[in-house]
């Protein structure tokens, strides 16, 4: 079954701390895998892209990490914000070369809450 | 270029009424996306449509949902006989045609749906 399991569920940090989100999913065929930012009441922005052959990406702040061999990746923040108070969403893609298209699997997110 | 549309944004309805939901894909998108969003959950899948065309509906409830993506205006998303079950989150993405080289896919803000 195709699936996508973040942790942890939620996360409270200070303002300027660092922290790293974890994401395993079993999708298969894989395509690629994002991280989105989904702030409240808000639908998800793209944060980083990775396809198999990537071991990491950057974004500014956020550097998302891939592992494919053991279907593992992380978002990690660095000195957080206020703003970045938000859902963190890992996103599978699945590879549908028939309908050329890529179904997205959601992970059910993190919920970071930045302190200050 | 505005991003992806969704109206309403808040939709109220009684128990056995219809709901339609919008959405106006992004400037040169003919890929439309529908996602639920249950409270605490992640986003799920629930259909694929191009112009005129339900490519993947494997996500949608068998009864009272339906989509289409007519060739002139928005994609609707239309739920018959409501139920308390149908409140949450909906989501419409879009993306370009494949063939431009990315399947990266824009979220509107989302119609959040009460039934009373």
């Amino acid at each position: 079954k195709n699936q996508v399991e973040q942790s942890p569920q939620s996360l409270i940090i200070l303002e300027g701390k660092n922290c790293t989100l974890q994401c395993n999913y079993t999708v298969s065929p894989f395509s690629n895998l994002r991280w989105y930012k989904q702030d409240t009441g808000r639908g998800p922005v793209s944060l980083t892209i990775m396809t198999f052959s990537e071991n990491t990406k950057s974004n500014g702040r956020y550097t998302a990490t891939l592992d494919a061999d053991t279907k593992q990746s992380s978002l990690h923040i660095t000195a957080s914000q206020l703003s970045d108070s938000a859902s963190y969403i890992c996103v599978v893609s699945l590879s549908f070369w028939s309908g050329g298209y890529n179904k997205l699997i959601f992970g059910a997110g993190t919920r970071l809450a930045v302190h200050p | 270029n505005a991003g992806v549309m969704q109206n309403p944004r808040h939709l109220v309805r009684r128990r056995g009424q219809e709901a339609r939901l919008r959405c106006s894909p992004m400037k040169g998108h003919s890929h439309v996306y529908w996602y639920r969003q249950l409270p605490e959950e992640g986003l799920k899948f629930m259909v694929y449509l191009q112009k005129e065309n339900i490519i993947d509906e494997s996500g949608m409830p068998k009864e009272r949902f339906s989509a289409e993506f007519p060739k002139e205006g928005p994609s609707i998303l239309r739920i018959q006989q409501v139920v308390r079950g149908d409140s949450a989150a909906y989501f419409c993405a879009s993306s370009p045609p494949i063939a431009t080289g990315t399947d990266t896919q824009y979220f509107g803000p989302g119609t959040r749906l009460t039934v009373l």
